[in-house]
């Protein structure tokens, strides 16, 4: 699957725990991008990625929340200290450039739920 | 600003027929609109785009019209089939000034295609 893979799935975590989602784009693909979906809504963007900068987390809350995409592996966002609000799905998608002519291509998505 | 706002939330069309999706917005600074298709359980698919300086683009069944004094775009799907129901996003994107492109969705429409 050349793909942009997403894992888990799905991932349950206890209010105060730690979640890390993980991003694999596309072959040939170097910019990431995290959205989050909250249930009946679009997708609201929280933050851009090159390999090992961080580009744009404007969308990205200030507090808890970090990403990173190093040279080698896969990109990771790690939500700290879960709390209910913060159930939701998150989505990554990649590019091959980070130019308004070049689609960004979705995974599948990680369906995060806060017990 | 920056928002894009779609409609109908939600649609139910005859096999055959013509499904429409609109969307309008308000920031003249959005130059690439793109529209995706989402199946339960699925990221985002890009199914067709189009920039401000064209008012048509077809792809097969799918067609985007483009009024941009209006401000305005929309999804015709001729000949709906009922492989084609699934939860349809339109998107902006603009440039943020802090080194990345972002989409901004609107909210979604599904479309349910009855035999």
């Amino acid at each position: 699957n050349a793909g942009v893979m997403q894992n888990p799935r799905h991932l349950v975590r206890r209010r105060g725990q730690e979640a890390r989602l993980r991003c694999s784009p596309m072959k040939g693909h170097s910019h990431v991008y995290w959205y989050r979906q909250l249930p009946e809504e679009g997708l609201k963007f929280m933050v851009y990625l090159q390999k090992e900068n961080i580009i744009d987390e404007s969308g990205m809350p200030k507090e808890r929340f970090s990403a990173e995409f190093p040279k080698e592996g896969p990109s990771i966002l790690r939500i700290q200290q879960v709390v209910r609000g913060d159930s939701a799905a998150y989505f990554c998608a990649s590019s091959p450039k980070g130019q308004n002519n070049q689609p960004q291509h979705f995974g599948d998505g990680t369906r995060l739920s806060i017990l | 600003q920056q928002q894009v706002k779609q409609s109908p939330q939600s649609l139910i069309v005859q096999k055959g027929g013509i499904s429409i999706i609109n969307c309008a917005y308000e920031n003249t600074a959005f130059d690439y609109f793109p529209w995706y298709q989402q199946f339960p359980g699925k990221g985002p698919a890009l199914l067709i785009a189009i920039r401000p300086d064209v008012s048509e683009k077809k792809e097969g069944r799918f067609t985007i019209s483009f009024n941009k004094s209006a401000k305005q775009f929309s999804l015709h799907i001729m000949d709906s089939q009922p492989g084609d129901s699934a939860t349809y996003f339109c998107a902006a994107s603009l440039y943020s000034g802090a080194g990345s492109y972002q989409l901004t969705f609107g909210k979604g429409t599904k479309l349910s295609v009855i035999p």
